[in-house]
C-alpha cells in the first residue's frame, strides 16, 4: 500500500511557471527523497531531505518538509518542457528498514 | 560509470509461465531492492537484499515470486506460474550503503496475455 498522498493529481503549467505538489505520509520518517520519472523509463532520484531538516535546495528545485504535519512540497521554479514528468516522493521510514515507499505521482505537463 | 541494468526490458507471457527478471546493480553497491510499478500507479516494494541476503521480502505479493541475489551483486526476480495480474513495470535499484538515494533501473514491463 503507498505510504500516502499526493496532490495535484496531475498539473499543467506554461513553461517559465513556478510548479508545486504536495506530497503527504502516515508514520515516522528517517527522509523523504522525491524521484523524477520520464514516460516509458526509470526513477531519476531528484533530492533527499532528512527528517530534522525543514528546507533544500538543488538548483530550480526546493523541498521543504513539515514533519509534524507529516507533508512536504517541491517547488520547481521557471519550469521548462523538458520538467514534463511524473514525480513522485518517497519516504524511509524508521520503522519500516531501508525500503522506499511511494506516493501515487504527480504528472506534470509543462506546456512550451 | 555504468548505472542499474535490467533485462529484459520487454516480458510478454502466456498466463501460466514462469518468468525471470535480471538485475545488474551499480558495482560495489551493498544495497538491491525490487518495485513493482502498476500503470500510473507509484512503485510498490517487494523484497530488499543487503549484499546476499534477503533481509526483507514482505512486499512480496504471492509464494509465486521469488528473489535471489547469490553473490551479492546480479539479482534475479522469478514469477511462477505468471497471473495476469502480474501484469507491470518491475523496477530495480540499488544503494551504496543500507539507507539514502536509491539509483533505479529502466525496468523490465512485464505483460501477461
Amino acid at each position: 500500500s503507498q505510504q500516502g498522498e499526493e496532490d495535484p493529481q496531475a498539473l499543467s503549467i506554461q513553461e517559465g511557471e513556478n510548479a508545486t505538489m504536495n506530497c503527504s505520509y502516515k508514520t515516522s520518517i528517517n527522509n523523504l527523497q522525491w524521484y523524477r520519472q520520464n514516460s516509458g523509463r526509470g526513477l531519476v532520484h531528484l533530492i533527499l531531505i532528512r527528517s530534522n531538516e525543514r528546507e533544500k535546495h538543488s538548483g530550480r528545485l526546493r523541498v521543504t518538509l513539515d514533519t509534524s504535519k507529516k507533508s512536504s512540497s517541491l517547488l520547481i521554479t521557471a519550469s521548462r518542457a523538458a520538467d514534463t514528468a511524473s514525480y513522485f516522493c518517497a519516504t524511509d521510514a524508521a520503522a519500516a528498514g531501508n525500503k522506499l515507499t511511494f506516493g501515487g505521482g504527480t504528472r506534470v505537463l509543462v506546456k512550451p | 560509470g555504468a548505472g542499474v541494468s535490467q533485462s529484459p526490458r520487454y516480458k510478454v507471457a502466456k498466463r501460466g509461465q514462469d518468468v525471470a527478471l535480471r538485475c545488474d546493480p551499480i558495482s560495489g553497491h551493498v544495497s538491491l531492492f525490487w518495485y513493482q510499478q502498476a500503470l500510473g500507479q507509484g512503485p510498490e516494494f517487494l523484497t530488499y537484499f543487503q549484499n546476499e541476503a534477503q533481509l526483507d521480502k514482505s512486499g512480496l505479493p504471492s509464494d509465486r515470486f521469488f528473489a535471489e541475489r547469490p553473490e551479492g551483486s546480479v539479482s534475479t526476480l522469478k514469477i511462477q506460474r505468471t497471473q495476469q495480474e502480474d501484469s507491470a513495470v518491475y523496477l530495480c535499484a540499488s544503494s551504496p550503503g543500507t539507507t539514502g538515494e536509491q539509483y533505479f533501473g529502466p525496468g523490465t514491463r512485464l505483460t501477461v496475455t
